[in-house]
């Protein structure tokens, strides 16, 4: 079956960067566009970006681009997620997320939460 | 980028009662590339509904959802104890994909 398995909890300085990894099996990786989502406590759903691992194309929210970057491993099945210049406001869970549409998701990870404090 | 407002922020219902929650965008959906999702607490979402009326796999028939351009409803019909949650509207016609804020379902 399909899953999306992401890396544990982390907890950052401001100013700080985060890398999230997200490892996918039962399905072939290279076929759909990976896409990364966020949530800050107690508010909605952020999108942020995604890539596509057969090309490495990447696309970015423009209210994250030059802080973030996506990248994967082919050879792991695995997704990254860096994002750099940590603040306050980046506390969240950030989820991966992936579906045969390029934009409804039905499967995605178990979340990662990123707290940034001093 | 194209903003969504759900309505109403709290749904109060009772079990069985028929359940209708709106998403309206600021400017029109593209292709009516707009999906619903159901979230519990310290779960990720989980799909219901994508472009607009189809069922994501294993949703059961009482989620419904409906509508075009800038106004959309899901509609649960019968609610069951396990459908008190939050469900967020997405769109993912123009990029930036955007979500609306949530509407929460609880229990009268």
């Amino acid at each position: 079956q399909v899953q999306l398995v992401q890396s544990g909890a982390e907890v950052k300085p401001p100013g700080a960067s985060v890398k999230i990894s997200c490892k996918a099996s039962g399905y072939t990786f290279t076929s759909y566009a990976m896409h990364w989502v966020r949530q800050a406590p107690g508010q909605s759903l952020e999108w942020m970006g995604w890539i596509n691992p057969g090309n490495d194309n990447t696309k970015y929210s423009q209210k994250f681009q030059g802080r973030v970057t996506i990248t994967t491993d082919t050879s792991a099945s695995t997704a990254y997620m860096e994002l750099n210049g940590l603040r306050s406001e980046d506390t969240a869970v950030y989820y991966c997320a992936f579906g045969p549409s390029s934009g409804s998701w039905p499967y995605w990870g178990q979340g990662t939460l990123v707290i940034v404090s001093s | 980028e194209i903003v969504l407002t759900q309505s109403p922020g709290t749904l109060s219902l009772s079990p069985g009662e028929r359940a209708t929650l709106s998403c309206r965008a600021s400017q029109s959906v593209s292709n009516n590339y707009l999906a619903w999702y159901q979230q519990k607490p310290g779960q990720a979402p989980r799909l219901l509904i994508y472009g607009a009326s189809s069922g994501a796999t294993g949703i059961p028939d009482r989620f419904s959802g409906g509508g075009s351009a800038t106004d959309f409803t899901l509609t649960i019909s019968r609610l069951e104890p396990e459908d008190f949650a939050l469900y967020y509207c997405q769109q993912y016609g123009t990029s930036p994909w955007t979500f609306g804020q949530g509407t929460r379902v609880e229990v009268k």
